[in-house]
């Protein structure tokens, strides 16, 4: 069974950091590209960021670029969400999920999310 | 930027109804869509891929069509448990959501 469990939320000040993690089993999880996608409290779902299945191709939000960098070691079975200068605005539960295959694919597999709030 | 608008936003519906679900692409996506049902404090559920194809476990009264710029999610014939908020995605250059339809009981 696939399993995703996030951590690392929490409160945070205006253009401080976090380091959101993601670990991940029931499945092979070098083979698979993955994702982050937040959801502010009320809202809809925004895709935050994805990776490759090695690592090597990284892709953002244009509402997080050069902010959020997103990593994973294939080694530990984890993903990572590293997100500094936080806005009010990334307010929002973060999901991880896995692709169903492919560099871009269907998000088949989701963790339980984990609350960032950013508040002074 | 690549938009995906769903219609409508709000859906009021009976138990045993037939319920449509709209999404439009700004640009063409091919077939690249899937829809999710996510229920409050729920983590969002895959139920289609490729825009018509049922990811496995989901029931068959789910179905999706269409391709290019104009998609449909389908219920044939509304359950109690399908009361949710539905959002279509596409993944044919990153990766967009719609902004969700909420399906509630009539």
């Amino acid at each position: 069974e696939v399993q995703l469990l996030e951590s690392g939320g929490g409160l945070v000040q205006p253009g401080g950091s976090l380091r959101l993690s993601c670990a991940a089993s029931g499945f092979t999880f070098r083979s698979y590209c993955m994702s982050w996608v937040r959801q502010t409290p009320g809202k809809g779902l925004e895709w935050v960021s994805g990776i490759s299945a090695n690592g090597g191709s990284t892709y953002y939000a244009d509402s997080v670029k050069g902010r959020f960098t997103i990593s994973r070691d294939n080694s530990k079975n984890m993903l990572y969400l590293q997100v500094n200068s936080q806005r009010a605005e990334d307010t929002a539960v973060y999901y991880c999920a896995k692709g169903a295959g492919g560099i871009f694919s269907a998000l088949n597999s989701w963790g339980q999310g984990t609350l960032v709030t950013v508040s002074s | 930027d690549m938009q995906m608008t769903q219609s409508p936003s709000t859906l009021s519906a009976s138990v045993g109804d037939r319920v449509t679900i709209t999404c439009r692409a700004s640009q063409s996506i091919s077939s690249w869509l899937a829809w999710y049902q996510q229920k409050p404090g729920k983590a969002p559920k895959l139920l289609i891929y490729k825009a018509s194809s049922l990811e496995s476990g989901v029931p068959s009264r789910f179905s999706g069509s269409g391709s290019g710029t104009e998609f449909t999610l389908t219920i044939s014939s509304l359950q109690p448990d399908d009361f949710a908020t539905y959002y279509c995605q596409q993944y044919n250059s990153l990766w967009t959501f719609g902004q969700g339809t909420k399906v509630e009981i009539k």
